[in-house]
């Protein structure tokens, strides 16, 4: 079946540190990948997402690459700011399928 | 603008007492859904539908009903509430569904069963 398993939480982290969020899949055919984040008292929006293998998706510092011989799409982003500060979701979704499949969430906090 | 509405945003009920939780995209999206969010847990699909008239369970159906009469709005019914059935609800849509597609959220509705 498809599943998506990411890393635990809570992070905490000093204002521009690095963040690394780790994230891996199982899926059936070929998945679109995708981060989703959470900020408080929100809804989920779009991060970025990766269609293919080795495809990178980026969006404001964040970066993750499509890795198929690992089944990962780990989470980086070089400096980190306070205002990055929420929960965000590792997600796939296949085109066999009519479902999206998301993991745990990790939060994430950015002290000054 | 576009985007997904869902109301109420909170609710505090009590077993038993029927309730429905309204949700409008104005995308045109043909997929919709709705997902339970539960601390450890995640998000959890509980129903989605592909067009008006279809829809599907996903992985937490009991307890749930859905309809789908018309393309912008996809209600989630709690015939007979419960404790277990306490939790933060959202509501997505989608151009269409799974693959490449990207879900719109809703600011989500926080339920309390007594």
């Amino acid at each position: 079946g498809n599943s998506v398993t990411q890393m635990e939480g809570p992070v905490t982290l000093s204002e521009e540190a690095f963040l690394t969020i780790n994230c891996t899949y199982t899926a059936t055919g070929y998945p679109s990948l995708f981060w989703y984040v959470q900020y408080p008292g929100e809804g989920l929006q779009l991060l970025l997402k990766a269609t293919k293998a080795d495809d990178k998706g980026s969006n404001k510092g964040f970066e993750a690459t499509y890795r198929k011989e690992t089944t990962s799409f780990h989470l980086e982003k070089g400096s980190v700011q306070v205002s990055d500060s929420a929960v965000y979701f590792c997600a796939l979704s296949t085109n066999t399928g009519n479902q999206f499949y998301f993991g745990t969430g990790t939060s994430l906090t950015v002290i000054p | 603008e576009a985007q997904v509405t869902q109301n109420p945003r909170y609710l505090i009920t009590v077993t038993g007492k029927k309730l429905t939780v309204t949700c409008s995209q104005n995308m045109n999206h043909e997929y919709m859904s709705w997902y339970r969010q539960d601390p450890g847990l995640g998000l959890r699909q509980i129903y989605y539908s592909m067009n008006v008239e279809v829809t599907d369970k996903g992985d937490v159906p009991e307890g749930y009903k859905v309809s789908r009469k018309e393309k912008r709005n996809f209600p989630l019914i709690l015939e007979s509430p419960s404790p277990n059935q306490t939790s933060l609800y959202f509501c997505a849509s989608s151009p269409y569904g799974s693959g490449a597609n990207v879900l719109t959220f809703g600011a989500g509705s926080r339920l309390t069963v007594l």
